[in-house]
C-alpha cells in the first residue's frame, strides 16, 4: 500500500527556516517524481516544487524560487522540502504528492498534510 | 505561465443530476490535464488524467474529455459523496497550475 506521511510543520516566525519532509512507503521512491502543493487557509491548491525521481531536476514555483529548495534521498524513501526567510502568505498545509511516473506526469497519491503557520 | 480558469466557481445540484465543470487553458495543453476531488479536511482525490484517462478505483460515474485548451469533468449521477470541491490542474509544463476549483453543493 502507497504511503506519504509528511512532518515538520509547525509555528514558525515571519523570517524564519522550517524543513518538511515526507517519508514514502509502498513503492519504488526512485521510480517516481515527487511534488510539494500547498493550501492556504480557505483556498484552492497551489504547486510549489516537484523534483525528478533521481533528483537531477527540479522546478519551483515563481511564489518560493530561492527560498524553498526540494530535495529527496531516495536510500531513505524520504523527500524534503527546506523553506527559508518565510512569509506570512506561505502560511498553509503543504501535501507532497507522488508522480505516476519518474518525471512530467500527474500525481496519483497524497500524503494528509502538514500545517506550516508563519506569524509573530 | 499557463493559467487555468474554471467554471462555474460554485455550482447547486441535486441527488441524482449530471453536472459538468469546464477547465479552460490560457495555451494549449494537448490532453495534459487531471482531475481532483477534494472534501473539507481532507487531501485531494485523484478522479482523472490525460484528460479522459480514469484513476484506478474512481467510479465510472465520472469521466473527462476534452483536448488542447478546454476540458469538461463531468459526473453521470451525482451522489452524497460527491458533494466536494473539484480542481482542475495542467501538467503539460512547469509551473504547474491549478484552476480556482469549483464546489458542487447540495440543492
Amino acid at each position: 500500500e502507497v504511503q506519504l506521511v509528511e512532518s515538520g510543520g509547525g509555528l514558525v516566525q515571519p523570517g524564519g527556516s522550517l524543513r518538511l519532509s515526507c517519508e514514502a512507503s509502498g513503492f519504488t521512491f526512485s521510480s517516481h517524481e515527487m511534488n510539494w502543493v500547498r493550501q492556504a487557509p480557505g483556498k484552492g491548491l497551489e504547486w510549489v516544487s516537484d523534483i525528478s525521481g533521481i533528483g537531477d531536476t527540479v522546478y519551483y514555483a515563481d511564489s518560493v524560487k530561492g527560498r524553498f529548495t526540494i530535495s529527496r534521498d531516495n536510500a531513505k524513501n524520504s523527500l524534503y522540502l527546506q523553506m527559508n526567510s518565510l512569509r506570512a502568505e506561505d502560511t498553509a498545509v503543504y501535501y507532497c504528492a507522488r508522480g505516476k511516473y519518474a518525471s512530467g506526469s500527474s500525481t496519483d497519491y497524497w500524503g494528509q498534510g502538514t500545517l506550516v503557520t508563519v506569524s509573530s | 505561465d499557463i493559467q487555468m480558469t474554471q467554471s462555474p466557481s460554485t455550482l447547486s445540484a441535486s441527488i441524482g443530476d449530471r453536472v459538468t465543470i469546464t477547465c479552460r487553458a490560457s495555451q494549449s495543453i494537448s490532453s495534459w490535464l487531471a482531475w481532483y476531488q477534494q472534501k473539507p479536511g481532507k487531501a485531494p482525490k485523484v478522479l482523472i488524467y490525460k484528460a479522459s484517462s480514469l484513476e484506478s478505483g474512481v467510479s465510472s460515474r465520472f469521466s473527462g474529455s476534452g483536448s488542447g485548451t478546454e476540458f469538461t469533468l463531468a459526473i453521470s449521477s451525482l451522489q452524497p459523496d460527491d458533494f466536494a470541491t473539484y480542481y482542475c490542474q495542467q501538467y503539460d509544463s512547469h509551473p504547474r497550475t491549478f484552476g480556482q476549483g469549483t464546489k458542487v453543493e447540495i440543492k
